[in-house]
């Protein structure tokens, strides 16, 4: 199977701007999240969607957000980019028929906000 | 409040030897554990999980040891080599619509020397 992939894996913005980041599951995976990884965070949970729903979000202000497609791809957008939103945007697929389960990764989108 | 720690930000090991990661959580609604090897600018691979259900788990040259009393986990990689060089991430889920929101440590960096 084909792993998950995520367009584009680099963008230059300015603050201000908005930008949409895009996801394409493992197939068969019907839950895509999000996470954020930059040097002084970490890894961090941005949102969850599972069947066109989100199910889970953690604690990012609302610019932040996604949505899911009918054949579970996934997209992010942040609006009004700010300085400290430049960092790896990851997205990760898992098939959620159960309660324990791996979560896969994409190569990630590098975003640099100027 | 960081639920996942990773108190070891580097380690060097010889070629060879057995490599030890430790990570300690402080939610006992976790109840699934993953271990993800990482590359700068790119997506964490995944290498080995284990259920709260189980205290270890092998796969080739990895082991994950749980001990849930002490909210501790381990992996062990034996024989380590040069390609084992990486960032290496330990992540926690709880259980129902938590299980898609990974918690992640804030990594520990192996260097494998030959």
């Amino acid at each position: 199977k084909a792993g998950v992939t995520q367009t584009p894996r680099y963008l230059i913005k300015t603050r201000g701007q908005q930008v949409t980041l895009s996801c394409s599951p493992i197939s068969g995976h019907r839950s895509v999240s999000w996470y954020q990884q930059t040097p002084g965070q970490g890894l961090q949970f941005l949102f969850e969607y599972f069947s066109e729903t989100q199910r889970n979000k953690g604690n990012f202000p609302g610019r932040f957000s996604g949505r899911q497609f009918s054949n579970s791809r996934s997209e992010m957008n942040v609006s009004t980019l700010e300085l400290g939103d430049s960092a790896l945007y990851l997205c990760a697929s898992s098939p959620r028929t159960s309660g324990q389960e791996t979560q896969y990764f994409g190569p990630g989108t590098r975003l640099l906000v100027l | 409040d960081q639920q996942v720690k990773q108190n070891s930000p580097s380690l060097s090991v010889q070629e060879g030897r057995i490599s030890i990661l430790n990570c300690d959580y402080t939610n006992s609604m976790f109840d699934y554990f993953l271990w993800y090897k990482k590359y700068p600018a790119e997506g964490p691979t995944f290498l080995i999980s284990i259920s709260s259900i189980k205290d270890k788990n092998e796969d080739g040259r990895f082991t994950v040891f749980l001990n849930k009393s002490a909210k501790h986990l381990s992996l062990h990689i034996v024989p380590s080599q040069p390609g084992d060089s990486a960032v290496y991430f330990c992540a926690a889920s709880g259980l129902g619509h938590q299980g898609g929101k990974l918690i992640f440590g804030q990594g520990t960096e192996l260097s494998v020397k030959p």
